[in-house]
């Protein structure tokens, strides 16, 4: 399978504690993006990475998200000290940006729970 | 500001018939693209269909056509001879053409149910 992966699928955890979440994007594709969204919504932008370099970040990732993309592969988005709020799903898209932008395929998911 | 506006929270069709999902965006640039995504319950998000704005022709996928009229600032989604299988949450999408960041604005989008 060469779509996106994304792990765990599915994490319920108490406020307060912290989440790591992983992404494996295509492997050629050189940008990796963060959405999220929550129930009866749309997917909201949070972050985006060409390569290993974090370009943009949404209002909306507070100072207790953080992202990262050590390698320029694989992509981790960790919470900390979760809030109920943060209850959502967690989406990861990549795309191959060369000289134009190209469609974005999306992984399954990570829906977080926090109780 | 950009915006995205489905006005249709859901939606019924007959096995076989043709469905038309609404789109209208609002956009300054006179670069975007505009997608089509389908969400199935189990919540991967699918890419149907893409259409720039400078492109003359409607954009066709298989039983997927893309309806649009620029100066209506609308991009629906036709879905031809609907099937079981096309029951979801379908999301319409804009990308902004001049910043080059490739991120998505989303619609709230709209649920399709195909009865048999």
């Amino acid at each position: 399978d060469t779509g996106v992966s994304q792990n765990p699928r599915h994490k319920i955890t108490k406020r307060g504690q912290n989440v790591t979440f992983r992404c494996d994007p295509i492997s050629e594709h050189n940008r990796l993006y963060w959405y999220r969204q929550t129930l009866g919504q749309g997917p909201e932008f949070l972050t985006y990475f060409q390569n290993e370099a974090q370009l943009e970040k949404s209002r909306l990732l507070s100072d207790r998200f953080s992202a990262e993309r050590p390698k320029g592969s694989f992509s981790t988005l960790e919470i900390q000290r979760t809030e109920q709020g943060d209850s959502a799903m967690y989406l990861c898209a990549s795309s191959f940006y060369d000289r134009g932008l190209h469609e974005q395929y999306f992984g399954p998911g990570t829906r977080l729970t926090v109780t | 500001a950009q915006k995205i506006t489905q006005t249709q929270p859901g939606m019924f069709v007959q096995e076989k018939e043709a469905v038309t999902l609404d789109c209208t965006y609002d956009t300054s640039d006179q670069s975007y693209g505009l997608f089509w995504y389908k969400q199935p319950s189990s919540g991967e998000m699918i890419f149907l269909i893409y259409q720039g704005s400078y492109d003359e022709q409607n954009a066709t996928e298989g039983r997927y056509s893309l309806n649009f009229q620029k100066a209506r600032k609308s991009a629906n989604l036709v879905i031809s001879a609907s099937q079981l299988g096309d029951s979801a949450m379908y999301f319409c999408a804009m990308r902004e053409g001049l910043s080059n960041t490739g991120k998505l604005i989303f619609g709230q989008g709209t649920t399709l149910q195909v009865k048999p």
